[in-house]
């Protein structure tokens, strides 16, 4: 089954700026994720997004974060001001049940 | 808090002999579990699953067990294979809400041909 694509694949950025990284599920699914790892640790869920709505975040999630669906098809995650600590590999996940959630290849984010 | 854990980072194991991983959870509102593996620069993919109803499950070469009681759940690749290399994540999520998956830690799988 086609996982989703994300854009860019790495995205280098200044501490403080803002970032958009985008996923493109390959069909319509009703759940979408964010999540995070940062370099050598575990993947780190962020949010979920069911209904073009936010289900549920994480701590981690807070007011510098956001994600919508703008057209309907692309999912985003903005970091409004970036920070040294947000460096990590940010993965999309799709998913249509409660069961198995399908990975998007991620977008390395690195901030200087 | 680290509610699923991974205690072996590493494991090595000789090709077509038996890779066993195994993850331990704390939290007893778990009600299924996943195995992912990893390779650099990709996204996890998705490899076997199992609901908490059952205690094993079978896919091919990989067999996934789980032991309620212990809070325990092992993944058994036979025979293991050089592709198998990877990091490999258990994960776990709660049958209610917006099934968030908590990962463990990983270990990295090495097989030697």
């Amino acid at each position: 089954e086609p996982e989703v694509t994300q854009t860019p694949s790495h995205q280098v950025t200044q501490m403080g700026q803002e970032v958009i990284l985008r996923c493109v599920p390959i069909s319509n699914h009703l759940y979408f994720y964010w999540y995070r790892q940062i370099l050598g640790q575990k993947v780190e869920f962020l949010v979920s997004f069911y209904n073009n709505e936010i289900s549920e975040k994480s701590e981690i999630f807070d007011d510098q974060f956001s994600v919508e669906r703008p057209d309907g098809s692309n999912f985003t995650l903005k970091i409004r001001s970036t920070k040294l600590e947000d460096s990590a590999m940010y993965f999309c996940a799709r998913a249509t049940l409660y069961n198995e959630q399908f990975f998007g290849p991620g977008t390395r984010l690195t901030v200087l | 808090d680290q509610q699923v854990k991974q205690n072996s980072p590493s494991l090595s194991v000789q090709e077509g002999r038996i890779s066993i991983l195994n993850c331990d959870y704390t939290n007893s509102m778990f009600d299924y579990f996943l195995w992912y593996k990893k390779y650099p620069a990709e996204g996890p993919t998705f490899l076997i699953s199992i609901s908490s109803i059952k205690d094993k499950n079978e896919d091919g070469r990989f067999t996934v067990f789980l032991n309620k009681s212990a809070k325990h759940l092992s993944l058994h690749i036979v025979p293991s294979q050089p592709g198998d290399s990877a990091v490999y994540f258990c994960a776990a999520t709660a049958g209610t809400g917006t099934y968030k998956y908590i990962f463990g830690t990983g270990t990295r799988l090495k097989v030697l041909a």
